[in-house]
């Protein structure tokens, strides 16, 4: 049981370009969700999925997309980075109806330059 | 508007002394609240949470909360602080019905002295 995993774990992008953030689990947890991390903001949400094929907006959601094709995946769009984007991002997932844990991934670190 | 308060940034303490970690929330019902840890270069683990009833809840790693519904806060406590305390402690907060979507606090970093 490998719990919530994240890939890559670094990454460098110039400013432009694309890429995808998977996040898988193991645990067939319904919800999902994408935060990222910056220095004395704590984690904001950038997007959460209630099942798969769902996905909704969260308090940052520009400049992404997102998309929940199979339960235990939820893949983070980055599709013209910019160096704002420069950030740690963490997937967590919730086993909705239980005791409301979040389990979380060990992160990304993200550079856009 | 919904928000977690931790008012603390930066807190230093002493090998074995007791610690408190403050954290307010602003929300239109009381919500359920929680309390992670993240080490450095880790995930979040969950540390306690607060649903209902007692409201002295204990959790992992000897550490306690107390929730205080009159002052909005759910301070987090340990009587005597390990060197492995030392990491960033996030305080959230959740609808207690509805998205699951969870508001964070800023952080406290808590450096430990040997």
């Amino acid at each position: 049981n490998a719990g919530v995993t994240q890939t890559p774990k670094f990454r460098v992008l110039k400013t432009g370009q694309s890429m995808t953030l998977l996040c898988a689990q193991d645990m067939n947890h319904e919800y999902m969700y994408w935060y990222r991390q910056d220095p004395g903001m704590g984690l904001r949400l950038i997007h959460y999925s209630v099942g798969e094929g769902t996905t909704a907006k969260g308090e940052v959601p520009d400049g992404y997309n997102v998309s929940r094709l199979k339960k235990q995946n939820f893949l983070l769009g980055l599709e013209s980075a910019a160096p704002s984007q420069t950030s740690v991002y963490f997937c967590a997932s919730i086993n909705a109806g239980r005791n409301y844990e979040q389990y979380f991934g060990p992160g990304t670190r993200l550079t856009v330059t | 508007a919904q928000s977690v308060t931790q008012p603390d940034i930066h807190i230093t303490v002493s090998e074995g002394a007791s610690l408190e970690l403050r954290c307010n929330y602003s929300y239109g019902a009381t919500p359920y609240l929680f309390w992670y840890v993240q080490s450095p270069g880790q995930g979040l683990q969950l540390l306690l949470k607060y649903f209902s009833g007692d409201t002295l809840v204990q959790g992992i790693k000897g550490f306690e909360a107390e929730f205080k519904r009159s002052q909005s806060s759910f301070n987090l406590r340990k009587p005597s602080v390990h060197w492995s305390d030392a990491a960033e402690y996030f305080c959230a907060v959740a609808p207690t019905s509805g998205t699951y979507k969870y508001i964070f606090g800023t952080g406290t970093r808590l450096k430990v002295l040997a």
